[in-house]
């Protein structure tokens, strides 16, 4: 079946400092999902893309969805503390319900 | 709105109990879904319904069972309760059929021992 997967798991940064997580399907995606999930948290959309290649901005992050529509990334620019959270893609292929990647794990050291 | 509710928020089951984990929804969506989330190991879906009276297994449905008597509730029961069975729930709900945004609920977090 489908696969999303992430990487990477877990990523420390400085305050400050830019962030990146990647997403990989093992099939193309008819669009793709972000969302964040704060610790205890439940996990909350932020964005979706649907079009090959594809660039959507909100303030300091940067979601971009593949040519091929089989990959995807998150960039955090200049971090802050309440970037702190689990970052997660899910994907749709076709009329299967949505697979999610197992999450970035983003702490923020201030 | 509430959007989505789910009851008890922590729950402690011995093994072999069962219970019935309370998901509902005041968005009039015709989506619901039962995930399950492990530490470090992302959602997985358990069940899922596409309207009243409808439901579909996910990923990983053994050893749960859903009804969708109404459009607002999707309760998730659990029978003879196992210590893989710990977890935290959540329910989710989106408006329809085709790529809109899931709503989640607040979860439940279940130990069993």
């Amino acid at each position: 079946g489908q696969q999303v997967m992430q990487i990477p798991q877990y990523q420390h940064v400085q305050e400050g400092e830019d962030f990146t997580t990647y997403c990989n399907s093992s099939t193309t995606l008819s669009n793709i999902q972000w969302y964040k999930q704060r610790p205890g948290g439940h996990p909350v959309f932020l964005i979706q893309l649907v079009k090959s290649g594809e660039v959507k901005k909100q303030k300091r992050l940067t979601f971009q969805f593949g040519e091929a529509k089989k990959n995807s990334s998150l960039h955090i620019t200049a971090t802050q503390t309440t970037d702190v959270g689990t970052y997660f893609c899910a994907g749709h292929s076709g009329n299967t319900p949505l697979v999610f990647g197992k999450g970035t794990r983003l702490s923020v050291i201030a | 709105n509430a959007g989505v509710t789910q009851t008890p928020k922590f729950r402690i089951l011995k093994i072999g109990q069962s219970m019935t984990l309370q998901c509902a929804q005041d968005m009039n969506h015709n989506y619901m879904y039962w995930y399950r989330q492990d530490p470090g190991m992302g959602l997985k879906l358990i069940y899922y319904s596409v309207g009243a009276g409808i439901t579909d297994k996910g990923e990983v449905p053994n050893g749960y069972n859903v009804s969708r008597s109404t459009t607002e509730d999707f309760p998730l029961r659990l029978e003879l309760a196992a210590p893989s069975q710990t977890s935290v729930y959540f329910c989710a709900s989106k408006i329809g059929t085709g790529a809109y945004e899931q709503y989640f609920g607040p979860g439940t977090r279940l130990t069993v021992t």
